[in-house]
């Protein structure tokens, strides 16, 4: 079946480190994956995303880019800052039964120091 | 109102309570899902229902009892929970017809409490 691998956590930087979190997948055919970041008492949010292989989402400064020679989706962030403290999560979303179910890995947490 | 809203945002209830939980969605999506979230532990998906019919239940005990009257609403009814069962429950919404390529929206969680 499908599934999505994260690195463990936490993960703890100062601020203006680079950042990289990995994650790996494991599906067949073309899923589309994703990026979500999840602030403390909040719900998750879409961070980016890329639908098709060798496709680069970004936001806020944050990049991933869809390898599927390796079945990668790495977050980077070139400089982080304290507000980015949060869980990632990165998932895939394909087909399923006729239906398409988002998976989800178990999520990263980051922490940032000033 | 935009988004996904789920309401309570918090609940406690005794292990002989039956309460629910409500999501509302505001994005015209036709797929709804309930996960739970809890601590140290991966997003367990729970319930998906798209096109208002549940596409998949993941041996979720039957003390949880989803229920999807439209395409905007989805409930999620609770008798006689367990202490284990206190997490964060998340509800989401998506557009099944455009397939794979679109994101699930998240509403903000409904942290229970089970005492």
């Amino acid at each position: 079946g499908n599934s999505v691998t994260q690195m463990e956590g936490p993960v703890t930087l100062s601020e203006e480190a680079f950042l990289t979190i990995n994650c790996t997948y494991t599906a067949t055919g073309y899923p589309s994956l994703f990026w979500y970041v999840q602030y403390p008492g909040e719900g998750l949010q879409l961070l980016l995303k890329a639908t098709k292989a060798d496709d680069k989402g970004s936001n806020k400064g944050f990049e991933a880019t869809y390898r599927k020679e390796t079945t990668s989706f790495h977050l980077e962030k070139g400089s982080v800052q304290v507000s980015d403290s949060a869980v990632y999560f990165c998932a895939l979303k394909k087909a399923s039964g006729g239906s398409y179910i988002p998976t989800f890995g178990r999520g990263t947490s980051l922490i940032v120091h000033p | 109102e935009t988004g996904v809203t789920q309401t309570p945002r918090h609940l406690v209830m005794g292990m002989t309570n039956k309460k629910s939980l409500k999501c509302e969605q505001h994005l015209g999506h036709n797929a709804m899902y309930w996960y739970k979230q809890s601590a140290k532990k991966p997003l367990e998906l729970m319930f998906v229902y798209s096109l208002e019919e549940r596409v998949e239940n993941n041996s979720v005990p039957s003390r949880f009892s989803p229920e999807c009257p439209n395409s905007s609403h989805l409930f999620l009814h609770l008798h006689t929970l367990q202490p284990e069962d206190s997490a964060l429950y998340l509800c989401a919404s998506s557009q099944a017809g455009q397939g794979a390529r679109t994101e699930a929206f998240f509403g903000q969680g409904t942290r229970l409490t089970v005492v």
